[in-house]
């Protein structure tokens, strides 16, 4: 039972490049969430999906789009990465929203 | 995180000391209250959570109380050990975010020996 379980743990893009992150659960959950995490923010949610087939804007979901592959599938794309995009990013699964939150162990993206 | 504040932003103790800190939020309707803790380079991970029907839970050295009326819920950390040192964060579901979680800007905990 491996939870959730996101790739690649580090990456070093060129600003204008693009890149997929990928992230699975295998724990049924219903709700997939994508966070970002920059020093002194906490923790900020870039686009979520609250069931298979739905996907919904966070809070900063400038430069970024998801997909809900399926149910176990969530990723999410900088189409043009910029250096503001140079952070943590989390990707979370929940059985609905007001539950605990299961986090993957997140991956460091550098844009140059 | 959108209209939950988390105070204070740094925290050091002495080992053996009590560590307590404080979130406000601001939707009357919000109605599960989780704390997460995220050691150095890891994930977060939910140590305890509250759910709105219930004043206070415990567990071993860690407890978390919460104040409806005043909109506040907080985590106290007894007898403080090393291993306690981590940024802990503060969560709540907001009617207005759709009852995602919304999260506290965190607190970074240092125990001293």
């Amino acid at each position: 039972n491996a939870g959730v379980t996101q790739t690649p743990k580090f990456q070093v893009l060129k600003t204008g490049q693009s890149m997929t992150l990928q992230c699975a659960q295998d724990m049924n959950h219903n709700s997939m969430y994508w966070y970002r995490q920059d020093p002194g923010m906490g923790l900020r949610l870039i686009y979520y999906s609250a069931s298979e087939g739905t996907t919904d804007k966070g809070e900063v979901p400038n430069g970024y789009n998801v997909s809900r592959l399926n149910k176990r599938e969530f990723s999410l794309r900088l189409e043009s990465a910029a250096p503001s995009q140079t952070s943590v990013y989390f990707c979370a699964s929940s059985e609905r929203g007001n539950y605990g939150y299961t986090f993957g162990s997140g991956t460091r993206l550098t844009v140059v | 995180g959108e209209n939950v504040e988390q105070h204070p932003s740094t925290l050091s103790v002495q080992e053996g000391d009590s560590a307590v800190i404080k979130c406000t939020y601001s939707d009357s309707a919000s109605n599960y209250f989780p704390w997460y803790k995220q050691e150095l380079g890891k994930r977060p991970q939910l140590i305890i959570d509250i759910r709105s029907n219930v004043g206070e839970k415990k567990d071993q050295r860690i407890a978390v109380t919460l104040n409806k009326t005043a909109k506040h819920f907080s985590l106290h950390i007894t007898e403080t050990q090393p291993e306690d040192s981590a940024v802990y964060f503060c969560a709540a579901t907001l009617r207005s975010n759709d009852y995602k979680l919304s999260f506290g800007a965190g607190t970074t905990v240092t125990v001293r020996a």
